[in-house]
């Protein structure tokens, strides 16, 4: 067990939709990632928070947006779904605030489905 | 951007053999980490090693970040070790994956 909890585990909806996936962090863990994994994109990373604060953008679409709350666990917004946004999406927490710079903890991911 | 190449793609063992998974990366990276990904789908950090040789029982890595490599050795498989293995580089706050090592072992 990571100690990293991400909701819910699966998800189907339908193309234009709106969609929340939240993740809470290790306890003690500042930092927040999030990930996509998909068949033909494999893993990207999408964006890190800290405390907080954005930290870094890696390949985020505009149509997506993450946050992280002053308890520190974290949501991450995908709206006008396509059906290329199907994937399985990870969060992972680490303790420190440098982007990729210390090990990092991941929960079992959200598999989202669009149809 | 950077480019981050993992080989071999896919390999085959037996239960009991070593084998040696590489990741070369095309330009000088902040550091290094290897995960495994589990045929369940769960992803577990293995090591954080932007530099020099770790080592976490039968499982050690070996970065020699001036020639822009990482080595992952796995020695006496167990089936347990099949999965994809992946290497991760941190370049300018980006994190940048390769396609992974699918790695079967087989009883």
């Amino acid at each position: 067990d990571s100690g990293v909890t991400q909701t819910p585990k699966h998800l189907i909806t339908a193309t234009g939709q709106r969609v929340t996936l939240r993740c809470s962090p290790r306890s003690g863990d500042l930092s927040v990632y999030w990930y996509q994994q998909s068949l033909d994109q494999g893993l990207q990373f999408l964006i890190h928070y800290y405390n907080g604060e954005e930290r870094a953008k890696g390949n985020i679409l505009e149509r997506f947006s993450a946050q992280q709350f002053p308890d520190l666990h974290s949501e991450l917004n995908l709206s006008s779904l396509e059906l290329g946004d199907s994937a399985l999406y990870f969060c992972a927490s680490s303790v420190g605030s440098q982007t990729g710079n210390q090990p990092q903890h991941f929960g079992d991911g959200t598999r989202l489905s669009i149809l | 951007g950077i480019q981050v190449e993992q080989s071999p793609p896919d390999l085959i063992l037996q239960e009991g053999a070593n084998s040696t998974l590489r990741c070369n990366f095309s330009d000088s990276v902040n550091n290094l980490q290897w995960f495994h990904q589990n045929p369940w789908g769960q992803l577990i950090n293995l090591f954080y090693i932007p530099s020099g040789t770790k080592q976490n029982g039968r499982l050690s890595a070996t970065t020699v970040a001036t020639e822009r490599y990482s080595l992952l050795y796995i020695s006496s498989s167990q089936t347990t070790d099949s999965g994809v293995y992946f290497c991760a580089v941190n370049r300018d706050d980006k994190i940048i994956f390769g396609k992974g090592t699918r790695l079967h072992i087989l009883p």
